[in-house]
């Protein structure tokens, strides 16, 4: 069964360093999402994405933050100068266009800033 | 506002014993759905239940959607000790595509052999 895919599954950095998170959503999908779950709390949408270019953002999305299709088949999430509080599992989602509702998570990456 | 808000927060079961989840939410939604989160890992899609629906089963999950109380409840009957993991429902408030999906905090479930 198609999967969502994620890497790294683990990344450590220094605060102010950059990281790029990279996704692989389901192939026939359109939609695509970024989500955060700081360690011991909710699962928090971040951004969502269709037809190259964001549709929908959370407060927490700020200038920081930006998100990419470089190919037909990558979607990262890049942090330009991490903080101690970008330290969580960031999940990327895809759902489908027939079934816009359901949306496919990855085994997320956890993210430590230093 | 919040939404999704589940309880309990915690629940501990035998295996065999059924297993019931509740969630509120407080706005009006398009759809709920509910996800399992086995302890650092990814959310798996279970089920999706419309606003215009008021029950739905999968196997041996059964959810219930009450608009009116703004409530939902999961039932997982008959568990195994593979059903240990976290439950979150999320609501889709929107009738558009590609919506965000506003998750609770999710009730920890533990299924003892």
């Amino acid at each position: 069964e198609p999967e969502v895919t994620q890497t790294p599954s683990h990344q450590v950095t220094q605060m102010g360093q950059e990281v790029i998170l990279r996704c692989v959503p389901i192939s026939n999908h359109l939609y695509f999402y970024w989500y955060r779950q700081i360690l011991g709390q909710k699962v928090e949408f971040l951004v969502s994405f269709y037809n190259n270019e964001i549709s929908e953002k959370s407060e927490i999305f700020d200038d920081q933050f930006s998100v990419e299709r470089p190919d037909g088949s990558n979607f990262t999430l890049k942090i330009r100068s991490t903080k101690l509080e970008d330290s969580a599992m960031y999940f990327c989602a895809s759902s489908d266009p027939g079934r816009e509702e359901t949306q496919y998570f990855g085994p997320g990456t956890r993210l430590l800033v230093l | 506002s919040q939404q999704g808000e589940e309880d309990p927060q915690a629940l501990s079961i035998q295996e065999g014993e059924n297993a019931t989840m509740n969630c509120s939410y407080k706005t009006s939604i398009n759809n709920l759905q509910w996800y399992r989160q086995n302890s650092g890992r990814g959310l798996v899609h279970l089920i999706l239940i419309r606003s215009n629906e008021r029950e739905k089963h999968s196997g041996r999950l059964r959810v219930t959607l009450d608009t009116s109380k703004k409530s939902s409840s999961l039932l997982i009957t008959a568990s195994r000790a593979a059903d240990t993991a976290s439950y979150f429902c999320a609501t889709d408030a929107s009738w558009n595509a590609g919506n965000m999906l506003t998750f609770g905090g999710g009730t920890r479930l533990m299924v003892k052999p």
